[in-house]
């Protein structure tokens, strides 16, 4: 089974939908990331969370919103979608001890807003 | 801010070709730098890194040498194959600001033919 599972894997919904996205981990990692990718625009951070009750702004937040609910789930919500947000979606993990810089991705979540 | 900059794709090899991906970065102080890859569908994978100045990452034949004096790190590969056909992230995690955030390069894709 994989260490890092997102859920769903492709998601196709309205402008104005709330939709959510799901991140569970079985890596028993504190840290939590979310990012989107975009074509020639790499991957930029929305949110990050290095615990449960520790929850960070990324580059690009602005129309997102995220629920730790415990240690290994991490969700990512669009509370009213627009089509400038579609793109992959990746949930991503890192361990919290020193020289830990690994960071294990999800295998993305396809979104499109019509 | 911290910014990494790669060469545009597409790059197109001949297999057992040798690669040459151009990775070059901005931060402060000696950021720790990664090279990711990407596999069509998946999500990203580690495929190697380097702590500090001098140091060479190496994995699957792969090899990238940090170098401060150049501000870069250029992935290569003696001889690609067709199965090394994916897209390949730069990243760099800066000391500063806490956490393992990582600021991302746009990606290459390498397409290998027979």
């Amino acid at each position: 089974d994989a260490d890092v599972t997102q859920t769903p894997r492709n998601r196709i919904t309205k402008t104005g939908k709330r939709i959510m996205l799901e991140c569970s981990q079985t890596k028993g990692h504190d840290r939590m990331y979310w990012y989107r990718q975009d074509p020639g625009l790499g991957l930029r951070l929305i949110y990050y969370s290095f615990d449960v009750k520790d929850i960070n702004k990324g580059e690009i937040s602005d129309g997102y919103s995220v629920s730790r609910q415990a240690q290994a789930k991490f969700s990512l919500s669009l509370e009213s979608a627009i089509p400038n947000q579609t793109a992959l979606y990746f949930c991503a993990t890192s361990a919290q001890e020193a020289g830990a810089y690994e960071q294990y991705f999800g295998p993305g979540t396809r979104l499109t807003v019509t | 801010g911290d910014s990494v900059t790669q060469m545009e794709g597409p790059v197109t090899l001949s297999e057992e070709a040798f690669l040459t991906i151009n990775c070059t970065y901005t931060a402060t102080g000696y950021p720790s730098l990664f090279w990711y890859v990407q596999y069509p569908g998946e999500g990203l994978q580690l495929l190697l890194k380097a702590t500090k100045a001098d140091d060479k990452g190496s994995n699957k034949g792969f090899e990238a040498t940090y170098r401060k004096e150049t501000t870069s790190f250029h992935l290569e590969k003696g001889s690609v194959q067709v199965s090394d056909s994916a897209v390949y992230f730069c990243a760099l995690r800066a000391l500063t600001g806490g956490g393992n955030k990582l600021t991302f390069g746009t990606g290459t894709q390498l397409k290998v033919e027979l």
